[in-house]
């Protein structure tokens, strides 16, 4: 049973470049949450999405930064024309969306994306 | 003032030492909490999940929460040196499909 797979586990691009992370959740999960953690820094909440759907982007920096959940496949982080400030290890998680103790979240092992 | 505070740390013990790990917060629409732990170079993973106000214990670990003063606390028995990682605190206001708001996180050493 093979938790959440992210990739790629690690990820170099220059300043302009594109970067593209993909996440897919738990074997019977619906809901993936993407998070950010930067040096030094606890993890900050970037968006949350079910299949088809984003139900809270308020985390996503308003600019160059995009995520999607389609019905077939994986989640897709993508973030445009990459700066320096978006090294981070970026993590994604999943859910089984319904009742109490649905956000209890499972996380993968992260994307480290280095911008040179 | 931050959402979540967690000590900055980092911490050093000797091993059976007992550990006491907090966070405070202030939003008190916070209802449930939990202790993850990350290895190096890893994703975090659930130690404990609790709700409202109390204690709960598994096995070495307990967790408490005080909403009345917004603190909460991870409590570590007998501590290993495989006990050594950065504990970050996370909560939510509902218990499903909502986002966590996490602590800086703690990073433990525990010293054979």
């Amino acid at each position: 049973n093979a938790g959440v797979m992210q990739n790629p586990r690690h990820l170099v691009r220059r300043r302009g470049q594109e970067a593209r992370l993909r996440c897919s959740p738990m074997k019977g999960h619906s809901h993936v949450y993407w998070y950010r953690q930067l040096p030094e820094e606890g993890l900050k909440f970037m968006v949350y999405l079910q299949k088809e759907n984003i139900i809270d982007e308020s985390g996503m920096p308003k600019e160059r930064f995009s995520a999607e959940f389609p019905k077939e496949g994986p989640s897709i982080l993508r973030i445009q024309q990459v700066v320096r400030g978006d090294s981070a290890a970026y993590f994604c998680a999943s859910s089984p969306g319904g009742g109490r103790g649905a956000n209890v979240l499972t996380f993968g092992a992260g994307s480290r994306l280095t911008v040179l | 003032q931050k959402e979540v505070e967690q000590d900055p740390g980092p911490l050093s013990v000797p091993e059976g030492a007992i550990v006491s790990l907090n966070c405070t917060y202030s939003n008190s629409a916070f209802q449930y909490f939990m202790w993850y732990r990350q290895y190096s170079r890893k994703g975090p993973e659930l130690l404990m999940y609790t709700y409202s106000s109390g204690n709960k214990e598994d096995g070495r670990f307990t967790a408490q929460v005080d909403k009345s003063s917004k603190y909460i606390s991870l409590f570590i028995r007998d501590s290993q040196p495989s006990d050594s990682a950065t504990y970050l605190c996370a909560m939510s206001i509902t218990g499903a499909n909502s986002k966590l708001t996490f602590g800086k996180g703690i990073t433990l050493s525990v010293r054979p």
